[in-house]
């Protein structure tokens, strides 16, 4: 079955480095969502993604993240200056087409910053 | 808007007792109307989704809940819960035609004992 992967499963890094996160959604999907997850808190929205631009975007997605499509299968997060509350795990979904499709995640990458 | 509660961050059953996990949505239009599950150091997969046709909506792993608009509600059971039931649930809201963007409850942690 196909599935979202995402790379790296881990990463540590200093505050105020950048750091790069990267998806690769299921290949016949169209939209594709970042999220966040601190640490015992509840999953949160960043950012989604269509046509190669940005849809909607939350508060939290300030100027410090970009998202990008470089080529036909990877989607990545960037973190320009990483922040201790940047410390969380990061999940890249994606969609089919249509408002009654199912998001598929992926496993998530986990972000720690020192 | 929309926003969505989950009743109980953590729920204890026994082996074979009834599951039951309370979701309460917000939402200013029609919702869609999603539970994920989250296993230990794993990403989110879906366990069932309504979007506006049968109320009573069933699952994977023996899952079914019932979308009740009077009471805004769209609680998660399961008969008879198993060992492997143990993990983390969250429910999830995305408004009709709003681009899929995903809304999450806080979760709740389900503990099976035997």
């Amino acid at each position: 079955e196909p599935e979202v992967t995402q790379t790296p499963s881990h990463q540590v890094t200093q505050m105020g480095q950048e750091v790069i996160l990267r998806c690769v959604p299921i290949s016949n999907h169209l939209y594709f969502y970042w999220y966040r997850q601190i640490l015992g808190q509840k999953v949160e929205f960043l950012v989604s993604f269509y046509n190669n631009e940005i849809s909607e975007k939350s508060e939290i997605f300030d100027d410090q993240f970009s998202v990008e499509r470089p080529d036909g299968s990877n989607f990545t997060l960037k973190i320009r200056s990483t922040k201790l509350e940047d410390s969380a795990m990061y999940f890249c979904a994606s969609i089919a087409s249509g408002t009654k499709e199912t998001q598929y995640f992926g496993p998530g990458t986990r972000l720690l910053v020192l | 808007a929309q926003s969505v509660t989950q009743l109980g961050s953590h729920v204890s059953v026994s082996e074979g007792a009834l599951v039951l996990l309370r979701c309460n949505y917000s939402s200013s239009v029609p919702p869609y109307l999603f539970w994920y599950v989250q296993y230990p150091n794993q990403g989110l997969q879906l366990l069932l989704k309504y979007t506006s046709a049968a109320t009573l909506v069933k699952g994977i792993n023996g899952f079914e809940a019932e979308f009740k608009k009077s009471e805004t509600s769209f609680h998660l059971t399961k008969p008879s819960a198993h060992m492997s039931d143990a993990a983390e649930y969250f429910c999830a809201v995305s408004l009709t035609g709003g681009g899929n963007k995903l809304t999450f409850g806080t979760g709740t942690q389900l503990k099976v004992e035997l």
